[in-house]
C-alpha cells in the first residue's frame, strides 16, 4: 500500500531564513510527487511535482523539492521564507502502477514570522 | 478563466436528507475527484473518475456517490447524511490523472446536524 508521511505538524520560520517542509513517501514502485499549499478558506493550489529526470524540482512562488530515493523523501525548501507563505502545506503520492488514486499527507501549517 | 465551480460554498443540513454538491470544470478534463479534509487526517479521496461513465472509489466511498454523465460534470450525493460526514470537500480535477497536477475547487463546508 501506497503511504506518505509529513512528521511535522507545524513549521516555525523566521522571515528570511531558509525553511523546510519535510515529506516521506512508501510506495511499490517508483513514486509521482507532488506539493500543494492551502491558504486559508481556499482550495489547494499546485506548487511542484516530481515525475522523472532531475532530483531538484523547482515550483512556484520560489519554491524548490528535491526527490532521494535512497531516503524515499520529497522535502520542500525555499531559501529565504516570506511572511505570505504562511499556509498549509500537502505532500501527495502517487505509485506510478496505480491510475487514480493520489494519496495526500495530512499536512504541515508553516507559519512565518516577521 | 480556467477553473472548477463547487456549489454550494457552505450547507448545513440534518441526518438523512439528501444533498447534492455540485462540481464543474471548463478545462476539458478527462480526470475529476472528490476529497474530503478533516483537521488531523488531511484529504482523503472519496471518488475518483478517468472519464464520462467510468467512475471509480477512493479511501472513504463509504455514504457517498458519484456520477459522470458528462465530462464537465461531477456531482457527490449524499443519499442519507450523517453527522460523521460533517467534513470540508473539495472537487478537483486535472487533464488525464496520471501525473497532472490537479485544480481544486474552493470548497464546500458541510455540516450534518
Amino acid at each position: 500500500a501506497q503511504s506518505v508521511a509529513q512528521p511535522e505538524d507545524q513549521v516555525n520560520v523566521a522571515e528570511g531564513n531558509p525553511l523546510t517542509v519535510k515529506c516521506t513517501y512508501s510506495v511499490s514502485g517508483n513514486p509521482y510527487l507532488f506539493w500543494y499549499v492551502q491558504y486559508p478558506n481556499r482550495g489547494l493550489q499546485f506548487l511542484l511535482k516530481y515525475i522523472t529526470g532531475d532530483n531538484l524540482v523547482k515550483g512556484s512562488y520560489g519554491f524548490e523539492a528535491e526527490f532521494n530515493k535512497s531516503q524515499t523523501s520529497f522535502h520542500l525548501k525555499k531559501p529565504s521564507a516570506l511572511v505570505s507563505d504562511s499556509a498549509l502545506y500537502f505532500c501527495a503520492v502517487r505509485d506510478r502502477g496505480s491510475q487514480g488514486n493520489l494519496i495526500f499527507g495530512k499536512g504541515t501549517k508553516l507559519s512565518v514570522k516577521p | 478563466e480556467a477553473q472548477v465551480t463547487q456549489n454550494p460554498r457552505y450547507l448545513i443540513t440534518v441526518t438523512g436528507k439528501k444533498l447534492t454538491v455540485t462540481c464543474s470544470q471548463n478545462m476539458n478534463h478527462e480526470y475529476m475527484s472528490w476529497y474530503r479534509q478533516d483537521p488531523g487526517l488531511g484529504l482523503r479521496q472519496i471518488y475518483y473518475s478517468m472519464n464520462v461513465e467510468v467512475t471509480d472509489k477512493g479511501d472513504v466511498p463509504e455514504g457517498y456517490k458519484v456520477s459522470r454523465k458528462e465530462k464537465r460534470n461531477f456531482p457527490l450525493i449524499l443519499e442519507s447524511p450523517s453527522p460523521n460526514q460533517t467534513s470540508l470537500y473539495f472537487c478537483a480535477s486535472s487533464l488525464y490523472g496520471y501525473n497532472e497536477k490537479l485544480f481544486f475547487g474552493s470548497g464546500t463546508q458541510l455540516s450534518v446536524l
